[in-house]
């Protein structure tokens, strides 16, 4: 089946140490995203890919980049993880941008930050 | 600022019963709205859409409402049923340049049976 694979399911890092989250897809979608929900709150998108330009958020905090080495790969890097980046990331995909094309979602990586 | 708002964090309904979500939004630029539904453990998946140009969209057993004036937005599960329970998220996009998904908190349904 096409999916949107996010691994890890569950990361635990160290406060201040880099980590990196992956997103594959098999979709052979242009756009892929990833979104940040924290508990109780809505996902807030981060930055989103079109092919390979970046679209960053204006309020997405320096210490959140990404990567997309190829159609199929995506990644979110962290450089200093704080406290306060514990999150589930969710990444997406679409074939093209707007809504009315579909968003296909991972299940998510949960963040803990130790 | 938060564009998508549903104000109830919780619902509980008997099964059998109709479950009406509600959403809000505050951007008169969004004209597409979708509903999506997210287990736990699992990613958010699509569930029914409606563009601004329409009032309701019917799929099964669930229905969506725009009251565009209003800025609000239903949706409707009837009769809901024990796997309907989940935490549902209302979403809205644009487009010219703000077709970005902005989502809702999200409405946590339980269904009593």
């Amino acid at each position: 089946d096409a999916m949107v694979i996010q691994n890890p399911r569950y990361q635990v890092t160290q406060f201040g140490k880099p980590v990196t989250l992956s997103c594959s897809q098999t979709l052979n979608h242009n756009v892929m995203y990833w979104y940040q929900q924290k508990s109780s709150q809505a996902p807030k998108l981060l930055f989103h890919y079109y092919d390979k330009d970046f679209n960053n958020e204006a309020d997405t905090p320096d210490n959140f980049q990404s990567r997309r080495p190829n159609t199929s790969f995506c990644f979110l890097d962290i450089r200093s993880p704080g406290l306060g980046d514990a999150a589930m990331y969710l990444c997406a995909t679409s074939l093209l941008q707007g809504a009315q094309n579909g968003y296909t979602f991972g299940s998510g990586t949960r963040l803990t930050v130790v | 600022d938060q564009q998508v708002k549903q104000n109830s964090p919780s619902l509980s309904v008997q099964e059998g019963r109709i479950s009406i979500l509600n959403c809000d939004y505050t951007n008169s630029m969004f004209d597409y709205f979708l509903w999506y539904k997210k287990y736990p453990a699992e990613g958010p998946t699509f569930l029914i859409s409606i563009s601004s140009i329409k009032d309701k969209n019917e799929d099964g057993r669930f229905t969506v409402f725009l009251n565009k004036s209003a800025k609000h937005l239903s949706l409707h599960i009837v009769p809901s049923q024990p796997g309907d329970s989940a935490v549902y998220f209302c979403a809205a996009s644009g487009s010219f340049g703000n077709e970005k998904l902005t989502f809702g908190t999200g409405t946590r349904l339980t269904i009593i049976p």
